[in-house]
């Protein structure tokens, strides 16, 4: 059973515009969600971060919001450049519970000039 | 450059063989935490080490087995291997337990 959900394998944006990644979630005591970024031949980058008591968290062109309600978070990347061109994966972390990090299966995101 | 290190970078193996993964954390950390990615898939959490103890479990095979020394590296022992253990795997560390974890660039591992 996937606790962390990624349900686009793949989105393509133009140069310029919003990418919007979306991340759905089953477990309602994850407190803690992070984003990474993962380039071919190369180990998962961390991009962002939001803690469950807050609703957003920007970082430059990253922004994440997340939906406890509809256990859902998103990922938006404004301006969109050539170089997000990568795989995003979205884990989620249960406080007290191992403490680890489900990871969901990745979004593929190609930004096209 | 995440500061983890893994080597080997690529390992071609046969059937049956045995090998192990090596993985260095960021100057700093105690956690260490195993991860295979198989083609096209999520990451799935194999194990994860704190101060030279196991800490968690996840999907990990019988035939895998991991350990973290006294200088904090760790390494990941592969065995009996399948043509399905044909993967990356991916080291990360973190600061405690719970925390924002740092990937190493991977070892992929080829099993013929």
């Amino acid at each position: 059973d996937q606790q962390v959900k990624q349900n686009s394998p793949s989105l393509s944006v133009q140069e310029g515009r919003i990418s919007i990644l979306n991340c759905d979630y089953t477990n309602s005591m994850f407190d803690y969600f992070l984003w990474y970024k993962k380039y071919p031949a190369e180990g998962p980058t961390f991009l962002i971060s939001i803690s469950s008591i807050k609703d957003k968290n920007e970082d430059g062109r990253f922004t994440v919001f997340l939906n406890k309600s509809a256990k859902h978070l998103s990922l938006h990347i404004v301006p969109s450049q050539p170089g997000d061109s990568a795989v995003y994966f979205c884990a989620a972390r249960q406080r007290n519970y191992g403490q680890n990090f489900v990871f969901g299966p990745g979004t593929r995101l190609s930004v096209l000039p | 450059d995440s500061g983890v290190t893994q080597t080997p970078k690529h390992l071609i193996t046969a059937t049956g063989q045995r090998v192990t993964l090596r993985c260095s954390p960021r100057s700093g950390d105690l956690s260490v935490y195993w991860y295979q990615q198989s083609l096209d898939q999520g990451l799935q959490f194999l194990i994860q080490y704190y101060n030279g103890e196991e800490r968690a479990k996840g999907n990990i095979l019988e035939r895998f087995s991991a350990q973290q020394f006294p200088d904090l590296h760790s390494e990941l022992n592969l065995s009996s291997l399948e043509l399905g253990d044909s993967a990356l795997y991916f080291c990360a560390s973190s600061e405690s337990f719970g925390e924002t974890q740092y990937f190493g660039p991977g070892t992929r591992l080829l099993v013929l």
